[in-house]
């Protein structure tokens, strides 16, 4: 069974500095899907940036991005220019190709921001 | 557009009793699962279905019992509520191919 193993239970960045955050993942797939969700203190459930394993170029959204190492099983994502709304509980999931949308999700990551 | 409405956010039960969350979508989206979320767990798929009429186990399904009469609507069921149901139960909806997840705000529960 694939696995998602986010190995920092918490994180702290300043303000307008760069954090990265770690997933690793355990699949025998070659075609996959991974993502980044965000989830605030309200609880709701954000999708930050998905990354689709066939392609080579890493996904970028705003100040997101990842680094994603296909050989490694590796995805961290990697967030620029912090912002206090930035924190939250981040999960990294992973998704097998074709038939369902059955998501796995890492334990999280919880992300402070510091003033 | 309302999105993914889960009802109620928040519920106390005593253990044996029965309750059913609701969960509602207005996507079309013909994916619906259900999640459990528990401190340092992460989320884990409780059952999910692939369209009307069609259901399937996840990776946590005892305790639980879902139907899918229609594309909207996808309710779980807890026919005798145990304490380690305590947890924060979320609802999510799939647009095909994608894989992203559309997620409802989530339903508190505490079964004492």
């Amino acid at each position: 069974a694939q696995t998602v193993t986010q190995s920092q239970p918490e994180m702290s960045v300043q303000e307008a500095e760069t954090v990265t955050l770690s997933c690793t993942y355990d699949t025998s797939e070659s075609d996959y899907y991974l993502f980044w969700y965000k989830q605030p203190p309200s609880r709701q459930m954000i999708l930050v940036i998905r990354q689709e394993a066939y392609k080579q170029q890493n996904a970028t959204e705003n100040r997101f991005s990842v680094n994603f190492q296909k050989a490694a099983k590796s995805f961290s994502l990697k967030i620029s220019d912090s912002q206090l709304g930035d924190a939250a509980m981040y999960f990294c999931a992973y998704r097998r190709p074709g038939g369902s949308e059955k998501l796995v999700f890492g334990k999280g990551t919880k992300l402070t921001v510091n003033p | 557009n309302a999105g993914v409405t889960q009802t109620p956010k928040f519920q106390v039960l005593k253990t044996g009793q029965s309750m059913t969350l609701q969960c509602a979508q207005d996507m079309n989206h013909e994916y619906m699962s259900w999640y459990r979320q528990d401190p340092g767990m992460g989320l884990r798929l409780i059952h999910y279905s692939v369209g009307a009429g069609i259901t399937d186990q996840g990776e946590v399904p005892n305790g639980y019992n879902v139907s899918r009469s229609t594309t909207e609507d996808f309710p779980l069921r807890l026919l005798s509520a145990a304490p380690s149901q305590t947890s924060v139960y979320f609802c999510a909806v799939g647009r095909g191919g994608t894989g992203e997840l559309f997620f409802g705000e989530g339903s508190r529960l505490t079964v004492l």
